[in-house]
């Protein structure tokens, strides 16, 4: 069964700084990682994917895949208060067509203003 | 963007009672999904359910549970007879193909039982 774990568990950082925040999973030929972001009381809200070893950029969003060490990391360039919220790192596992999700338990991260 | 409805948000029931959660997904939408989330926990996977058919259940989805998509209206999560560790937010998600695509959540159901 898929293992995903994330760290840290929480992170309070000031605004305009740069957050790193990791995800490590336990099968390779997981066939996407995606991060989704939630605030309290909402539903997890798709933020951005990666299927291939290396990085994608989308606006303040990088990711960086690294399929050899299991690992995945997001960055959120220039943070801002509105980006406070859980962090979700979701794997996607390919099943004979059926694929599964698997999410880690979450980063909470607080912007200070 | 699309948006995923959850009815109601909140629901609270005695023990032993039936329970229903309406999810109300994207339109075109063809896959959909029940998670559970206990309150600082993780999200586990409990269902999903294509062309009118459970894909896969993981070993949370108890007998007690059900699901249906009745002639296109809302996707419903049954849970008969409902027991204290049911309490949770639920959460109902759809995607267009499959879960490689992007998931829609709703703002989750949560349930209650005294």
């Amino acid at each position: 069964q898929e293992k995903v774990q994330q760290s840290p568990e929480s992170l309070i950082v000031p605004e305009g700084a740069m957050v790193s925040l990791n995800c490590s999973f336990s099968d390779s030929a997981s066939q996407s990682i995606w991060w989704y972001q939630q605030h309290p009381g909402k539903g997890p809200k798709a933020l951005i994917s990666i299927f291939s070893n290396g990085n994608k950029k989308e606006g303040r969003l990088t990711v960086y895949l690294n399929r050899a060490s299991l690992h995945v990391s997001l960055h959120i360039k220039d943070s801002q208060p509105s980006d406070s919220a859980v962090y979700l790192c979701a794997v996607i596992q390919a099943n004979y067509g059926n694929e599964k999700i698997t999410f880690g338990a979450g980063t909470k991260l607080t912007i200070k203003p | 963007g699309p948006k995923v409805l959850q009815i109601p948000s909140h629901q609270i029931i005695d023990m032993g009672q039936m329970v229903t959660l309406n999810c109300d997904p994207v339109s075109n939408h063809l896959y959909f999904y029940w998670y559970k989330q206990i309150l600082g926990q993780q999200m586990e996977f409990l269902v999903n359910f294509y062309n009118g058919k459970v894909m896969e259940k993981s070993k949370l989805f108890k007998d007690q549970f059900s699901v249906e998509r009745p002639d296109g209206s809302y996707f419903t999560l049954k849970i008969q007879p409902t027991a204290l560790e049911d309490s949770a937010v639920y959460f109902c998600a759809s995607s267009f193909q499959n879960s490689a695509e992007t998931l829609y959540f709703g703002s989750g159901t949560r349930l209650t039982v005294l």
